[in-house]
């Protein structure tokens, strides 16, 4: 099975650089996701690490750490559009995509 | 519009009834995703095809849910007998063989069951 933790709720103030924290136990791995999903919306994909490092794209950067179980998505220059839940996801060993339950974000002024 | 597409977007039915949802991969891709949303929570996984191939069913899915994927382009939910606490929002998702794990989501379909 997978277990995926990810805290509830995370509040920032416009600008700033904010870390959201994932820690996973799978019986398998191919690879961990972070997904974006704004309030009534579906979720869209943002970033895929496959290999311990930072991914960096754009304002968004990813980070894993597989021996530690534990991957971090990092929001730089933060802006209001970015208030939205952020959702961490394994695939563990197989085709199906796990998610946790996100982390509300709210970007403040 | 070539990405993923679900209909109807809304449905609220009476306990008991039955109700179909329809899901419209992006053309390319060969694997298709049901998932179950609720309110606070992350989407839950229920389903997945590989062409017409239905791979997987999470445990959690009782016998009152069925999918289709015939010919492997279109995909069907049914959830027969409804109780209220299948209401939720019933999301699609499509990716190709190369993309594990990058999913395209569809809009949804919004289930109330009254």
């Amino acid at each position: 099975g997978q277990n995926i933790d990810q805290p509830t709720e995370m509040t920032a103030t416009e600008g700033a650089i904010v870390q959201i924290n994932c820690t996973y136990q799978t019986s398998g791995f191919n690879g961990l996701f972070w997904y974006q999903q704004h309030a009534g919306e579906a979720p869209t994909f943002l970033s895929y690490n496959v290999l311990d490092g930072l991914e960096e794209k754009g304002r968004f950067s990813s980070f894993l750490s597989r021996s530690k179980g534990y991957s971090y998505l990092l929001l730089k220059e933060l802006q209001m559009k970015d208030s939205a839940s952020y959702l961490c996801a394994t695939t563990g060993g197989g085709n199906k995509l796990t998610f946790g339950t996100g982390t509300q974000l709210k970007v403040e002024l | 519009d070539t990405g993923v597409s679900q209909n109807p977007r809304h449905k609220i039915t009476k306990r008991g009834q039955n109700v179909t949802f329809r899901c419209d991969p992006i053309s390319e891709h060969n694997r298709l995703y049901w998932y179950r949303q609720t309110l606070g929570q992350g989407p839950e996984f229920l389903t997945y095809f590989q062409n017409e191939a239905q791979l997987e069913k999470s445990r959690l899915l009782s016998d009152r849910f069925s999918a289709e994927r015939p010919k492997g382009s279109f995909s069907t939910l049914e959830i027969q007998r409804t109780e209220q606490g299948d209401s939720a929002m019933y999301l699609c998702a499509s990716s190709s063989w190369r993309g594990l794990g990058e999913l395209f989501f569809g809009e949804g379909s919004r289930l109330t069951v009254l």
